[in-house]
């Protein structure tokens, strides 16, 4: 089954204790990214790749890091994570035909809470 | 980062109503498309639009481009309890390139029986 796969569901952490969050696709798509959502802000995109080896900030880039060292993971990295990071986040992947990207395929989304 | 404006921001509507809902931009896009969240999961993509005035339906979904390029608007027809999540429009700005998405703050709907 065609999917985006992320580890864990729900986490609950403190502030400053590095996590990471998984993020694995199926489809041999070319793009990733990972968004978050909060109440009435609606999806913000975080970081996003154009194919392995090639990473570039979103709208909300600051307090995470990403890599994509293979075409089918997309890890999010917080180091020190704080309070303001708890929120839902998801990744998303699509294949670049014709060279676009619009047509997003998500993960189930990870619940964070920073205590 | 520049963002959408969805309205409403949540409706209550009854089984069987239609619903609309519209997403508004202080810039052009070349590419709209909606997007449904239900209760748990993350959001699939229900339509795309990619040429202003152009009026694409998915069963008992019809979205619209808007003429200006900087609106665009879902309707649903005859609403069931599945119809249940959250809706997000996004807007590309220039269609065919691995431009960035943005997304609207989003559509809560919920169906009464």
């Amino acid at each position: 089954e065609a999917q985006v796969t992320q580890n864990p569901r729900y986490l609950i952490t403190v502030t400053g204790k590095k996590l990471t969050v998984t993020c694995s696709q199926n489809m041999n798509h070319e793009y990733m990214s990972w968004y978050r959502q909060d109440p009435g802000l609606g999806l913000r995109q975080i970081y996003y790749s154009m194919n392995v080896e090639v990473t570039d900030k979103g709208d909300v880039p600051e307090g995470y890091k990403v890599s994509r060292k293979e075409k089918r993971n997309f890890p999010l990295i917080l180091e020190s994570p704080s309070p303001n990071q708890t929120s839902l986040y998801f990744c998303a992947s699509s294949p670049l035909m014709e060279g676009a990207n619009e047509k997003l395929f998500f993960g189930s989304g990870t619940q964070l809470s920073v205590l | 980062g520049q963002q959408l404006n969805q309205s409403p921001q949540s409706m209550f509507i009854q089984e069987g109503e239609d619903v609309s809902m519209n997403c508004t931009s202080s810039s052009i896009f070349n590419t709209w498309l909606w997007y449904k969240q239900e209760p748990g999961e993350g959001p699939v993509l229900l339509i795309a639009l990619y040429k202003a005035g152009e009026l694409t339906s998915n069963g008992r979904l019809t979205a619209q481009f808007g003429i200006t390029r900087k609106d665009s608007f879902l309707n649903i027809s005859a609403s069931i309890p599945s119809d249940v999540g959250i809706y997000f429009c996004a807007g590309q700005g220039r269609a065919g390139t691995a431009s960035k998405l943005t997304f609207g703050t989003g559509t809560r709907l919920q169906v009464t029986l």
